[in-house]
């Protein structure tokens, strides 16, 4: 089944601890994109890849770091979480850079 | 500056009428213009599009109108049903949809059996 997994699906943590969470696609897609949705505040992205060892930043970078080794795989790192990254994150692929991406299922992350 | 614009917040209609969900965009280089639908607890799925050299697009119960002189699209979606409750956003690109996606907030659309 053609799909984006991610992980954790829920994180709660605290101010200053590390973590990652985890993107896979198995499509094989050249795009692949992360994007946090806030209430009344949409979708907004973070970073993007267009193909391996190939990032950039969004609109939200700041906070965040990203790196894309292997096509499949975009993991969003947080160095040192603060409670405003608390939000509802989503990663996305797509075959090219935009157009009809697919998304996963999300990662609600709280930082107390 | 918010390029995309989904000014009503919520929708409520009833089953087996029409629903039409607006979005309004700013920036004049967009030239692609996306529908997605969003369920509780899941990610957001594709589920309509159309480029700027179409007025219209329809596939099944859903028709998308873009009017470029206003800078105005609509979803329109008929006939409603209650599985079509969900959150729905407008995306816009530029450069044929080579740009970066722009989102607007989203509309919660609530179709009542």
């Amino acid at each position: 089944e053609a799909q984006v997994t991610q992980n954790p699906r829920y994180l709660i943590t605290v101010t200053g601890k590390k973590l990652t969470v985890t993107c896979s696609q198995n499509m094989n897609h050249e795009y692949m994109s992360w994007y946090r949705q806030d209430p009344g505040l949409g979708l907004r992205q973070i970073y993007y890849s267009m193909n391996v060892e190939v990032t950039d930043k969004g609109d939200v970078p700041e906070g965040y770091k990203v790196s894309r080794k292997e096509k499949r795989n975009f993991p969003l790192i947080l160095e040192s979480p603060s409670p405003n990254q608390t939000s509802l994150y989503f990663c996305a692929s797509s075959p090219v850079r935009v157009g009809e991406q697919f998304f996963g299922p999300g990662t609600r992350l709280t930082v107390l | 500056d918010q390029q995309v614009k989904q000014n009503s917040p919520s929708l409520s209609v009833q089953e087996g009428r029409i629903s039409i969900l607006n979005c309004d965009y700013t920036n004049s280089m967009f030239d692609y213009f996306l529908w997605y639908k969003k369920y509780p607890a899941e990610g957001p799925t594709f589920l309509i599009s159309i480029s700027s050299i179409k007025d219209k697009n329809e596939d099944g119960r859903f028709t998308v109108f873009l009017n470029k002189s206003a800078k105005h699209l609509s979803l329109h979606i008929v006939p409603s049903q209650p599985g079509d409750s969900a959150v729905y956003f407008c995306a816009a690109s530029a450069r044929g949809g080579s740009e970066k996606l722009v989102f607007g907030k989203g509309m919660k659309l609530t179709v009542n059996p």
